[in-house]
């Protein structure tokens, strides 16, 4: 069965400093992987997505990620943060192919804080 | 393009009772999935509906039902409610396409549901 793992609950930065939130995964086969955020109150907000090509994904706000096959992981980085960045991210994986359809497994979540 | 709706946003249940709860995807959005949010339990997949037809579900109980209708939009019902149930939950839409999709899945705002 697919899983996915966020090892940081929390993660503290300061403003304008880098921001790296991390996930690994494991899947039987290549996976889609995806980050999302969440903001109080609110539904989850695709950030990037992982397919196939290159292993260094740009997303929305600035965001990033790389993926790394040997090691299953695929790490959200932005270069600078924002106090508004501080949100809970959600990283998330479905296998290829697809046993049936859309269904994603979730990590944990990470609640990110930026301190001015 | 308006995003992913979901009504209502608050419900308050007691135990024993029913509830429903709607979705509107984006759209030309064929596919619907609901994930129910927990603090404990996190995101959990529960269904995937496409074309009117449950293509995936996750291990929730019968309790757990929806449907989709020919436009789309999407139900799901749980009934003989549990304070357990009490939870956030999201759909979110994706084009639909078949196996092997590269589709993203957008998530509504959420509907928060209270069993008391």
């Amino acid at each position: 069965a697919q899983s996915v793992a966020q090892p940081e609950d929390q993660v503290n930065v300061a403003e304008g400093n880098p921001l790296t939130v991390k996930c690994t995964y494991s899947v039987s086969g290549n996976p889609y992987l995806f980050w999302y955020v969440q903001y109080p109150n609110r539904g989850l907000q695709f950030l990037l997505k992982y397919i196939t090509g290159d292993n260094l994904v740009k997303g929305s706000y600035g965001f990033e990620a790389e993926f790394n096959k040997s090691q299953t992981s695929f790490h959200l980085k932005k270069p600078s943060a924002l106090v508004s960045d501080s949100a809970l991210y959600f990283c998330a994986v479905r296998d290829i192919p697809p046993a049936a359809g859309n269904k994603l497994t979730f990590g944990g979540g990470t609640r990110v804080l930026v301190k001015p | 393009k308006a995003g992913v709706t979901q009504t209502p946003r608050y419900l308050i249940k007691t135990r024993g009772q029913q509830v429903t709860l709607s979705c509107s995807p984006i759209s030309g959005h064929r596919s619907v999935s609901w994930y129910q949010q927990t603090p404990g339990q996190g995101l959990q997949f529960l269904f995937e509906y496409f074309s009117e037809t449950q293509r995936n579900k996750g291990n929730f109980p019968g309790r757990f039902s929806g449907r989709q209708f020919s436009n789309s939009r999407s139900e799901m019902n749980v009934s003989t409610l549990e304070l357990g149930d009490s939870a956030l939950y999201l759909c979110a839409s994706s084009l639909g396409s078949g196996a092997g999709s590269t589709d993203t899945q957008y998530f509504g705002p959420g509907t928060r549901l209270t069993v008391l």
